[in-house]
């Protein structure tokens, strides 16, 4: 039962484009989210969160967006550049109590020159 | 900057060999993890450790065990492994169980032939 589901598993965008990722979530008790970034043969690097009592969180480049109604997040990236080309997967957890991050399956963002 | 290291980046081991996977965190974490992650499945957690000595089976505990004798160390252990264990192995640690961003190890790639 995927609870944290990325139904794309690859994107292919232009440099200087916009990226964005969908993440949908069926479990209403999540109310914490993360994007993390891997690279090959390295570990995740956390990216971004957002928790549920925002809609939008931006760091520089990154903006997540929450639609709780929908059960649903986006990661948008502007402009995309080179560097961006990685494995990207969302995570959810409910902020209180012992519980732990379920992740996405991953989609492969690359940008293209 | 928390640091996450992991004892080997690539091992390769035989049907039935007992593996011992290192993770050691330099942050005073309370919370370490074990991931694998296989194409397609996102990273999927197979134990998580909240103090010393204490450990909880994540949602695929089947075949593996850990041991948590020491805050900064957690050891993934296969007693027998087998060739469905070829994998890419994580570790990660937090301050907090869920809600807040979990830093990772570089991966251990284990093939078992």
């Amino acid at each position: 039962d995927q609870q944290v589901k990325q139904n794309s598993p690859s994107l292919s965008v232009q440099e200087g484009r916009i990226s964005i990722l969908n993440c949908d979530y069926t479990n209403s008790m999540f109310d914490y989210f993360l994007w993390y970034k891997k690279y090959p043969a390295e570990g995740p690097t956390f990216l971004i969160s957002i928790s549920s009592i925002k809609d939008k969180n931006e760091d520089g480049r990154f903006t997540v967006f929450l639609n709780k109604s929908a059960k649903h997040l986006s990661l948008h990236i502007v402009p995309s550049q080179p560097g961006d080309s990685a494995v990207y997967f969302c995570a959810a957890s409910p902020l209180q109590g012992a519980q732990k991050l379920v992740f996405g399956q991953g989609t492969r963002l690359t940008i293209n020159p | 900057d928390v640091k996450v290291t992991q004892s080997s980046r690539y091992l390769v081991k035989r049907t039935g060999e007992k593996v011992f996977l290192e993770c050691v965190q330099d942050m005073d974490h309370e919370n370490m993890f074990w991931y694998r992650q296989d194409p397609g499945l996102g990273l999927r957690l197979i134990y998580f450790s909240y103090d010393v000595k204490m450990k909880e089976k994540g949602d695929i505990p089947e075949g593996y065990s850990v041991s948590r004798e020491k805050k900064e160390r957690f050891s993934l252990i296969l007693e027998s492994a087998s060739t469905n264990q070829t994998s890419m192995y994580l570790c990660a640690s937090s301050l907090v169980l869920g809600g807040y961003e979990q830093y990772f190890g570089p991966g251990t790639r284990l093939t078992v032939t």
